[in-house]
């Protein structure tokens, strides 16, 4: 166990549907990093917050958003859902302090699907 | 970040010691080495990174070549659970920093 939450596990949706996907960090780690996981472009980053702020954008689609509020927990809201949405979602949190190794521990995913 | 090369899938007999290697022929000085494996469908998990010195905690050892350009993750008594797709990642350590997967190797652990 990770000490990383992830809601909900499994969601089932209709593509034009809007879905919002949660994440706990672990206790005391600043930053939270959200990853998708699709069977033809395997593991990429979506966006990371730190305290609250958002720091680094990768791949993410407009249609995508998240933040983090201030009890660090986080969501990722994808709208406008398309079949190619369909992928597990991860979300992993690191303390992010500098000088520290900073790994990132990683939740169960959440597994979307989009029919 | 550098770019990592990985073998795309390898096979260890149960009980024998696992030894994954990659390469990262442009890490620059100030990158770390991290490992991840994901075990089917499971977040990744965290097993060890390294800087120069080799290192090893109660899951693996890493073995960093004196010039930086090559790594070896060993896993030395390799057991059924450990089949999982390995990914070397190399990026700098300090702050908060994404993590940018590769293919990763397929690990796959015989009885």
């Amino acid at each position: 166990d990770s000490g990383v939450t992830q809601t909900p596990k499994h969601l089932i949706t209709a593509t034009g549907q809007r879905v919002t996907l949660r994440c706990s960090p672990r206790s005391g780690d600043l930053s939270v990093y959200w990853y998708q996981q699709s069977l033809d472009q395997g593991l990429q980053f979506l966006i990371q917050y730190y305290n609250g702020e958002e720091r680094a954008k990768g791949n993410i689609l407009e249609r995508f958003s998240a933040q983090q509020f201030p009890d660090l927990h986080s969501e990722l809201n994808l709208s406008s859902l398309e079949l190619g949405d369909s992928a597990l979602y991860f979300c992993a949190s690191s303390v992010a302090v500098s000088g520290r190794s900073n790994e990132q521990f990683f939740g169960p995913g959440t597994r979307l699907t989009v029919l | 970040d550098a770019k990592t090369t990985q073998p795309t899938s390898m096979d260890c007999a149960e009980g024998r010691a696992a030894n994954l290697p990659c390469n990262h022929s442009t890490i620059s000085g100030n990158e770390y080495v991290y490992w991840y494996r994901q075990i089917h469908s499971q977040g990744p998990q965290y097993i060890i990174h390294g800087l120069k010195n080799n290192e090893t905690n109660e899951m693996a050892s890493l073995i960093i070549t004196e010039d930086r350009k090559s790594s070896t993750l060993i896993l030395p008594h390799a057991t059924l659970r450990d089949t999982a797709v390995y990914y070397c990642i190399v990026r700098v350590g300090g702050g908060a920093q994404k993590l940018v997967f590769g293919q990763g190797t397929r690990l796959t652990i015989n009885p």
